[in-house]
């Protein structure tokens, strides 16, 4: 059971607009900076934007990022069959003083 | 370029210690505002953090594997360490470890690619 709640699964055909939601509390989400990080199976999780949009050398700026309140989303426009992969968020925990994660949302483009 | 690289056995019995290593280049462990972390991330499933080390050497575990992890570092071969005894089943999982910026904004910027461990007899 993971701290912070994502939906499983989302989808998309190529060119749509995606957002993977994630869920958290006042202690995480709700306090401070959520990251997100995305993961082609077999391979290790990558950084994939971070506080306010502040993405690493080369990823694109489809990728966004929002946050209200306990709740923050990943938007992906432009969908494309490279960004197929699984996306998990994560924030520090102030109760855990630690870092904690979703469960992980699968993205699959049709 | 940081780079981190997770080393130690693929197999591991029931009840015995999981002993891992992860040796960075690129950056020292004991500079900076970044925590040394252990993540692991079992098959089909979600990324757990295990714990971390300062770059003072104090450590900081999940609490839900405190009472059977340990994480150390060793500056002379900029190296961490992790061991978690009493090993059951549900402790095989594919174990990572990465840096955690820390300053100002938290995010972890570098991972090692990962090693898995199998607990069986």
């Amino acid at each position: 059971q993971s701290v912070l709640t994502q939906p499983p699964s989302a989808s998309g055909t190529p060119g749509q607009r995606v957002t993977i939601s994630c869920s958290g509390s006042s202690s995480n989400v709700g306090t401070n900076t959520v990251n997100w990080y995305h993961q082609v199976p077999g391979t290790a999780p990558k950084l994939l934007i971070y506080f306010n949009n502040q993405r690493p050398s080369g990823v694109p700026d489809r990728f966004s990022v929002s946050k209200s309140g306990t709740s923050a989303s990943l938007a992906i426009s432009g969908l494309q069959s490279e960004d197929e992969a699984d996306y998990y968020c994560a924030a520090w925990d102030d109760s855990l003083n630690g870092p904690v994660f979703g469960g992980g949302t699968k993205l699959t483009v049709l | 370029q940081v780079q981190l690289q997770e080393s130690g056995p693929g197999l591991v019995k029931p009840s015995q210690t999981l002993s891992l290593t992860c040796t960075v280049s690129g950056g020292s462990i004991r500079t900076g505002s970044y925590h040394w972390s252990w993540i692991r991330q079992p098959a089909g499933k979600g990324l757990e953090w295990i714990g971390h080390i300062y770059t003072s050497g104090d450590t900081t575990y999940n609490p839900s594997l405190k009472s059977r992890v340990t994480i150390s570092g060793d500056t002379s071969k900029n190296q961490l360490s992790l061991n978690l005894s009493s090993v059951t089943a549900a402790d095989t999982a594919v174990y990572y470890c990465a840096r955690y910026s820390v300053g100002g904004v938290y995010f972890f910027d570098y991972w090692g690619q990962g090693t898995l461990v199998t607990v069986s007899s």
